[in-house]
């Protein structure tokens, strides 16, 4: 069966410090990887995604994630985070036509 | 609507009592999936619908919970003898269908058995 860990629980950062949040998956074959957020009070929504093509994707509001197929690793990462970022992020795979497995989440803190 | 509308938004039982949870996709979304959001628990899968398929109910914790989707719609779970552990907050999302779309989430219903 496959499987998504998301390393850190939780992650307090100061404002402009950079940011990487790990995720690695259990899957041997092609898969589809997706980070999603979820903000205080709000829904989950999609912050991007890979399907194929450059490994490197980028997503709203200054995130990227790049995806390492001998590492079985989707991290997401943006180099200056805001207040505005704290939020709850969950990394999620699939492959192809069975529903997505989520991580547990990492929940993100900025403090000013 | 332009969005997953999830019905009621939160839903206060007792132990041993049935609810219903409803869930309106977005129109045009032909797969539709129910998740189960824990605290430290991350999201867990209940059940699949595509099309006219028959739904994936591989995510089901017991025979007390069953779903279903009338007229490749609106979907209905239903928890049957409520119990504490089924305390959570019940997400519907839908997508244009499977892979590689991603999921539009409904912002769930919060269920508490006291």
């Amino acid at each position: 069966a496959q499987s998504v860990s998301q390393h850190n629980h939780h992650v307090i950062l100061s404002e402009a410090a950079s940011l990487e949040l790990g995720c690695n998956y259990s899957y041997g074959g092609t898969v589809n990887l997706f980070w999603y957020v979820q903000y205080p009070g709000q829904h989950l929504q999609l912050l991007l995604k890979y399907f194929s093509g450059d490994p490197l994707v980028k997503g709203i509001k200054g995130f990227e994630a790049e995806f390492i197929k001998s590492k079985f690793s989707f991290n997401l990462r943006k180099p200056s985070v805001q207040w505005s970022d704290t939020a709850e992020y969950f990394c999620a795979v699939g492959p192809g036509n069975t529903p997505l497995v989520f991580g547990k989440g990492t929940r993100l803190s900025v403090i000013a | 609507g332009a969005g997953v509308s999830q019905s009621p938004s939160n839903k206060v039982t007792e132990k041993g009592k049935d609810v219903e949870l409803r869930c309106d996709p977005i129109s045009g979304h032909t797969a539709l999936y129910w998740y189960r959001q824990s605290l430290g628990q991350g999201l867990e899968f209940l059940i699949y619908f595509q099309g006219n398929s028959a739904p994936d109910k591989s995510g089901l914790p017991s025979d007390r919970f069953s779903a279903e989707r009338t007229g490749g719609s609106v979907s209905t779970l239903t928890i049957q003898r409520t119990q504490q552990e089924d305390s959570a907050v019940y997400l519907c999302a839908s997508s244009l269908g499977t892979a590689p779309y991603g999921y539009t989430f409904g912002s769930g219903t919060r269920l508490t058995v006291v």
